[in-house]
């Protein structure tokens, strides 16, 4: 069975503050598929990132980083200099690769991210 | 319009009545979703497609029903809708789901589904 773990369910940060988004997931197979997924107050989930099972690459894209880490089974998402416009939920995702995952996804609970200016 | 489109956005029905969301998308995905939105559990799966006329259970498939005759069409029907099956139900689809292939799933606006 497939788990994602979102510990933290609110964060309340101050603008220009830096934000870590962790995110525990267990899996038994050995190739496997993370996301994480935005979620506005406008309701629609916004696709961020995806990353293979055997990729440890960080990943930057402008202010968000990732950070994968197979020994420790985490996927964190961090924003730097956060903005306003990053108030939202953030979900992570996992799925398994193939066979009779269909791209199943399981999710974790979110985690409410609140910038105040 | 491209995309994937769901119908009603919101909708309040009644305790036992039979209601269908609709589900719509334009790119000739093979792979469609039905996922549920309830505080404190993210989404859960309902039921999936991996192609016309191939339907499956999700995690939370109890009371709800799926076909899917068209490639891009995948309603979702509460046979007799309880008050638990207020929620917002997101539908999804995705191009291909194996490696090196596999990409993301695309969702659409949601449904705010409220039983009364």
């Amino acid at each position: 069975a497939q788990k994602v773990t979102q510990a933290q369910t609110e964060i309340s940060v101050v603008e220009k503050e830096d934000v870590t988004l962790d995110c525990v997931y267990e899996t038994r197979d050995t190739t496997y598929y993370l996301f994480w997924y935005k979620q506005p107050p406008s309701g629609e989930l916004v696709f961020l990132i995806r990353r293979n099972s055997f990729d440890e690459q960080n990943e930057i894209s402008g202010r968000y980083s990732w950070n994968f880490q197979k020994s420790t089974s985490s996927f964190n998402f961090t924003i730097t200099a956060s903005q306003v416009v990053d108030s939202a939920v953030y979900f992570c995702a996992l799925t398994n690769a193939g066979g009779t995952s269909y791209g199943k996804l399981t999710f974790g609970q979110g985690t409410i991210l609140t910038v105040h200016p | 319009d491209a995309g994937i489109t769901q119908s009603p956005r919101y909708k309040i029905t009644e305790t036992g009545r039979q209601v269908t969301l609709m589900c719509h998308q334009t790119w000739s995905h093979s792979y469609m979703f039905w996922y549920r939105q309830d505080l404190g559990h993210g989404l859960r799966l309902i039921y999936y497609s991996a192609a016309a006329d191939i339907t499956d259970k999700g995690e939370v498939p109890d009371g709800y029903v799926v076909s899917r005759s068209k490639t891009e069409n995948f309603p979702l029907t509460l046979e007799s809708a309880t008050r638990s099956q207020t929620s917002v139900y997101f539908c999804a689809s995705s191009e291909s789901v194996n490696p090196p292939l596999n990409t993301e799933a695309f969702f659409g606006q949601g449904t705010r589904l409220t039983v009364v």
